[in-house]
């Protein structure tokens, strides 16, 4: 199985600076047609998980640009510019290029 | 645009079969290329756990750690998707949640739905 490993697990931000978790994972998430398949949900509180990016750094819909995903093969990065108070939850990184899809442990962002 | 809408019995007794449904909307069960429907749930308080998928080509994957206890199935008339799960424990109360995945769209989860296995 592949291992998802998350950091920090917890993460203090004052509003308007900014915020990185990384995740890093057992084996190369790169699929042969050139994309990486790791995905990064918030799960706010009190709600089910919601889809920031896809693809290792591409946007879903309507999520704000000051989110960012970056990152290749087993390292991946997830960047808030400026941390906003709408942005407090529970932050996963998921693989989805082999089964069984896993996730990291998750990366609790609150407010400083 | 595509709707997941999962939906279930909310509480179910020890040792009986969890039954649940996804409601598809917005879109076909089917489409052509690579695609597969994914159940994945969430124990309260803890995180998120892949129970198994069913694929554009009927395979299914589930995960070891359900041993045999998963049936995962498409249903194209209704245009659902039914994850069920037997000898259901106080371990399997979770939101369950059904989501879609192609090989370049961004996924599409449901909000799920809650479970409580209790007597």
């Amino acid at each position: 199985d592949i291992v998802m490993t998350q950091s920090p697990v917890s993460l203090s931000v004052t509003p308007g600076e900014p915020a990185s978790i990384s995740c890093r994972s057992s084996q190369s998430l790169l699929f042969s047609n050139g994309y990486h398949y790791l995905d990064w949900y918030l799960q706010k509180p009190g709600q089910s998980p919601q889809l920031l990016i896809y693809l290792g750094s591409n946007r879903a819909s309507g999520v704000p640009d000051r989110f960012s995903g970056s990152g290749s093969g087993t390292d991946f990065t997830l960047k808030i510019n400026t941390m906003e108070a709408e942005d407090v939850g529970v932050y996963y990184c998921m693989q989805a290029l082999h089964n069984p899809l896993t996730f990291g442990g998750g990366t609790k962002v609150d407010i400083k | 645009q595509l709707q997941l809408q999962e939906s279930g019995p909310g509480l179910v007794n020890p040792s009986e079969t969890l039954s649940l449904i996804c409601d598809v909307s917005g879109g076909s069960l089917t489409s052509s290329g690579f695609y597969y429907w994914a159940w994945i749930r969430q124990p309260p308080g803890k995180g998120l756990e892949w129970i198994g998928s069913i694929y554009h080509d009927g395979t299914i994957h589930h995960n070891p750690s359900f041993k045999s206890r998963v049936a995962i199935s498409v249903d194209t008339s209704n245009n659902q998707v039914s994850l069920q799960l037997s000898s259901v424990s106080a371990a399997d109360t979770a939101l369950y949640l059904c989501s879609k995945r192609t090989l370049l769209q961004p996924p599409v989860w449901g909000r799920g739905t809650r479970v409580t296995v209790s007597s």
